[in-house]
């Protein structure tokens, strides 16, 4: 069976210094991978998603960025983070159109 | 644009009472509905789904209708447990990558 796999699950971080959250998903091949955020009080943001190695397509310009290094594998990136990235971070997958299953999730504070 | 409206929260009901969650959508075409729920500290699951005019999404005791002529997408339980809170999420999907949530409801359910 599939199993997708998100770390660190919690992380509290300073404003300014870089982020990387990693996403991996067992079982399956060529999954599509999505990476969304949710801030308090807020809905799911949909920030990035990848069709394939090395394809990201970008659904709300920022200060992060996403990477596809390997089929399974997704890293949401920052270079510096601010305040506002504060809030739960979800990657969920899905093989077929209409199909997104989610991991734990990162909870991300920023001081 | 594609958009989902949910009934603000918080909800909180008793044990055994009929449970409504309100959610409307706009989006041109024929989009894929959604129901999904999340318990404290997890990732999302979907709950139900329905991909036409007039199909009913059911799993757990939940089901939801969708409904063209409304616009709508509403979440029914007709005896809530305690074991149901939770928040719930609406969303939709038009090409089957992207996908929109609404802003969630929390639900609690006293003994």
């Amino acid at each position: 069976s599939q199993t997708i796999h998100q770390w660190p699950a919690t992380l509290v971080q300073p404003v300014g210094s870089p982020l990387s959250l990693e996403c991996t998903v067992e079982g399956t091949s060529n999954p599509n991978l999505y990476w969304y955020r949710q801030a308090a009080g807020r809905g799911l943001q949909l920030l990035f998603y990848s069709v394939g190695i090395g394809q990201i397509s970008s659904e709300v310009p920022q200060n992060l960025s996403a990477s596809r290094p390997q089929d399974r594998q997704f890293i949401l990136s920052s270079k510096k983070l601010l305040l506002s990235d504060s809030g739960f971070y979800l990657c969920a997958w899905g093989l077929k159109p209409n199909e997104q299953y989610f991991g734990p999730g990162t909870r991300l504070t920023v001081t | 644009g594609n958009s989902v409206t949910q009934m603000e929260g918080p909800v909180t009901l008793s044990e055994e009472a009929f449970l409504t969650i309100n959610c409307t959508y706009t989006a041109t075409g024929y989009p894929s509905l959604f129901w999904y729920v999340q318990y404290p500290g997890e990732g999302l699951q979907l709950l139900l789904k329905a991909t036409k005019a007039d199909d009913k999404g059911s799993n757990k005791g939940f089901e939801a209708t969708y409904r063209k002529e409304t616009t709508s997408f509403h979440l029914e339980k007709g005896s809530v447990q305690v074991s149901d809170s939770a928040v719930y999420f609406c969303a939709l999907s038009r090409t089957g990558n992207q996908f929109y949530f609404g802003t969630g409801t929390s639900l609690t359910v006293i003994p």
